[in-house]
């Protein structure tokens, strides 16, 4: 068990839709990552927060956004779903913010469009 | 850009019999070389960094070495319940990690 905890394990929604991913980090760690795995594309770097800011970004869509609250808990938005987005989503978390330190995965939410 | 190769795809082995997972890697300023493990329906799983040349890490019957150039995951006398798949990710702009595709381990008992 990493300590970093992603809720809903599963989600099934439409296209159009708009649906919210949440992610606990573990407990110390002030960095949240989000991560989108497709089948043909392996784990895909999206966006990173710090402490409640926004640090970096990475291949993120537009209609896609996050935000870390105050008690360092994060949440992934994505809107204007389309069928491409089914994925599995994993949040990562780690103590600092720094090169070379390792990220820690929750389970992830398996996204499914239909 | 960053780039990740793993090989092989799959790798079937005997309970008992040693291998070796690659990870070619290419990337301008390696700040670390990360190992994971992957079970289905689960997270990756940290096992190890890597951060310079030369550098090797143990852990039970794992154990990973770096080149300037590639990454090898040494697995000896592997047991059913090393079957995974092993991930390798290298980190030059931070926080980025870059993955490669992973090397899926199925040990027969």
């Amino acid at each position: 068990d990493s300590g970093v905890t992603q809720t809903p394990k599963h989600l099934i929604t439409a296209t159009g839709q708009r649906v919210t991913l949440r992610c606990s980090p573990r407990s110390g760690d002030l960095s949240v990552y989000w991560y989108q795995q497709s089948l043909d594309q392996g784990l895909q770097f999206l966006i990173h927060y710090y402490n409640g800011e926004e640090r970096a970004k990475g291949n993120i869509l537009e209609r896609f956004s996050a935000q870390q609250f105050p008690d360092l808990h994060s949440e992934l938005n994505l809107s204007s779903l389309e069928l491409g987005d089914s994925a599995l989503y994993f949040c990562a978390s780690s103590a600092t913010t720094g090169g070379g330190q390792p990220q820690h995965f929750g389970d992830g939410t398996r996204l499914s469009i239909l | 850009e960053d780039q990740v190769t793993q090989s092989p795809e799959a790798l079937r082995l005997q309970e008992g019999e040693s291998s070796s997972l690659n990870c070619s890697y290419t990337v301008s300023g390696l700040r670390g070389l990360f190992w994971y493990r992957q079970d289905p329906g689960k997270g990756p799983e940290f096992l190890f960094t890597l951060y310079s040349a030369g550098e090797e890490k143990e852990k039970e019957r794992l154990k990973a070495t770096l080149t300037k150039k590639e990454s090898f995951l040494h697995i000896t006398a592997p047991k059913p319940e090393d079957s995974a798949t092993y991930l390798c990710a290298v980190q030059a702009e931070f926080p980025k990690l870059t993955f490669g595709t992973g090397t899926r381990l199925t040990i027969i008992p």
